[in-house]
């Protein structure tokens, strides 16, 4: 299996654009999570899906963040409009039981 | 509600000698403890996991951590690292509903 796959690896963009990050899950994995990792804040849980129903989004920091999962294969997490302060490493995972998640590579977000 | 205190951000160690990663949790239901290893510019992998049974539990590349409930603690150890050891250690707690909360995260650095 290819594992997670996210794209892109890295994002540079300009304060005030809409940013897109894609991630495509394990197959046969039911629930799909959205993480973001800075220096001060560490590791944080965004959103989670449990099949492609958002079940807990209460880590979205605000209304300029959403995200999607269309299908068992596909989610997106959307920042519109971009600012520096998004900028961090985005992290997909997904998982088929409670005991493990599978992270992909993330991708780096600069916002400049 | 659940959290994690990583007591050391940065560790540096000779290769060759031991090792010992400190982990405190909190949680107010039965957890699941986890550690995950990230290496520069990679997603987290997981390095071993404790649901139940035996406290000693035993993970990949010769890690090991010990649950101790009176102490609220999961402590990594390996008795000799290696170079490729370095990397940035996560430990999280989790439970029924596939929800992680992890900690900051310990810098490991093994020196020759």
């Amino acid at each position: 299996d290819a594992g997670v796959i996210q794209s892109p690896r890295h994002e540079v963009t300009e304060m005030g654009q809409e940013v897109t990050l894609r991630c495509k899950p394990i197959s046969g994995h039911n629930s799909l999570f959205w993480y973001r990792q800075t220096m001060m804040r560490g590791l944080e849980l965004l959103i989670y899906f449990n099949n492609n129903v958002p079940i807990d989004d209460s880590g979205m920091p605000e209304d300029r963040f959403s995200a999607k999962m269309p299908n068992a294969s596909f989610s997106t997490l959307k920042i519109q409009p971009s600012e520096p302060r998004d900028s961090a490493v985005y992290f997909c995972a997904s998982s088929f039981r409670v005991d493990e998640q599978y992270f992909g590579p993330g991708t780096r977000l600069t916002v400049t | 509600a659940q959290s994690v205190t990583q007591l050391d951000s940065q560790v540096p160690v000779f290769e060759e000698a031991p090792v010992e990663l400190r982990c405190n949790y909190s949680s107010s239901v039965s957890v699941y403890l986890f550690w995950y290893v990230q290496y520069p510019n990679q997603g987290l992998q997981l390095l071993l996991k404790y649901l139940s049974g035996s406290t000693l539990v035993k993970g990949i590349n010769g890690f090991e951590a010990e649950f101790n409930k009176s102490q609220t603690s999961f402590h990594l150890r390996k008795p000799s690292v290696h170079i490729s050891d370095t990397a940035e250690y996560f430990c999280a707690v989790g439970g029924s509903n596939y929800k992680l909360t992890f900690g900051k995260g310990t810098l490991l650095t093994v020196n020759p």
